[in-house]
């Protein structure tokens, strides 16, 4: 079967650094994305790993190891507005997404 | 504007009733889908159309259907509601070509069956 596993919450303090893991098993592989989800809003693209490694875009970097079947988000200099959900997806043999559950981040003064 | 809107809002609606969900794209993105969101679960795709014309079942397409008549609407019918469709809905679109083919969502359509 295909699954995608994250923790479903997380609390973090506003200023500090935080990772949020991501699992998965599918069948096949065409990249992974992660997605940031305010409350009551639509998801918003972050960022997408197809090689192993770690691609950084500003205070948010994402890291890929294809072998281990294991991705992180990495969110520096934590500010209030970064709490969110964050959604971790995986492109499967046949091009669609299959979603994680998503991480609800709390961030706290 | 530029982007997906969706209509409507938010809606209540009674067990029995017929339903379409409105999803408009203009980013001439050849690909569109169909998600729903549910707590504690992950978006789940209901249907998806990776072209003008031609249309594809999700995970969860029971009680749901979709017609992609041209580029721009994918609309979602719900031919007889039922509670468990009560849901927030998503719509989606990407180019559909080439890696990665990034997914662009609409703001939802939250839905209440009773």
């Amino acid at each position: 079967g295909q699954n995608i596993d994250q923790p479903t919450e997380m609390t973090a303090t506003e200023g500090a650094i935080v990772q949020i893991n991501c699992t998965y098993q599918t069948s096949g592989f065409n990249g992974l994305f992660w997605y940031q989800q305010h409350a009551g809003e639509a998801p918003t693209f972050l960022s997408y790993n197809v090689l192993d490694g770690l691609e950084e875009k500003g205070r948010f970097s994402s890291f890929l190891s294809r072998s281990k079947g294991y991705s992180y988000l990495l969110l520096k200099e934590l500010q209030m507005k970064d709490s969110a959900s964050y959604l971790c997806a995986v492109g499967d043999s046949n091009y669609q997404l299959i979603w994680g559950a998503g991480t609800k981040l709390i961030i706290k003064p | 504007i530029a982007g997906i809107t969706q209509a409507p809002t938010s809606q209540i609606l009674a067990a029995g009733r017929r339903m379409t969900l409105r999803c408009t794209q203009d980013m001439r993105h050849n690909a569109m889908y169909w998600y729903r969101q549910d707590l504690g679960l992950g978006l789940r795709l209901i249907h998806y159309s990776n072209t003008a014309g031609t249309t594809g079942k999700g995970e969860v397409p029971d009680g749901y259907s979709v017609s992609r008549a041209n580029t721009d609407d994918f609309p979602l019918t719900l031919a007889s509601a039922v509670p468990s469709q009560t849901s927030v809905y998503f719509c989606a679109s990407s180019d559909g070509q080439g890696v990665p083919d990034t997914q662009y969502f609409g703001p939802g359509t939250r839905l209440t069956v009773l």
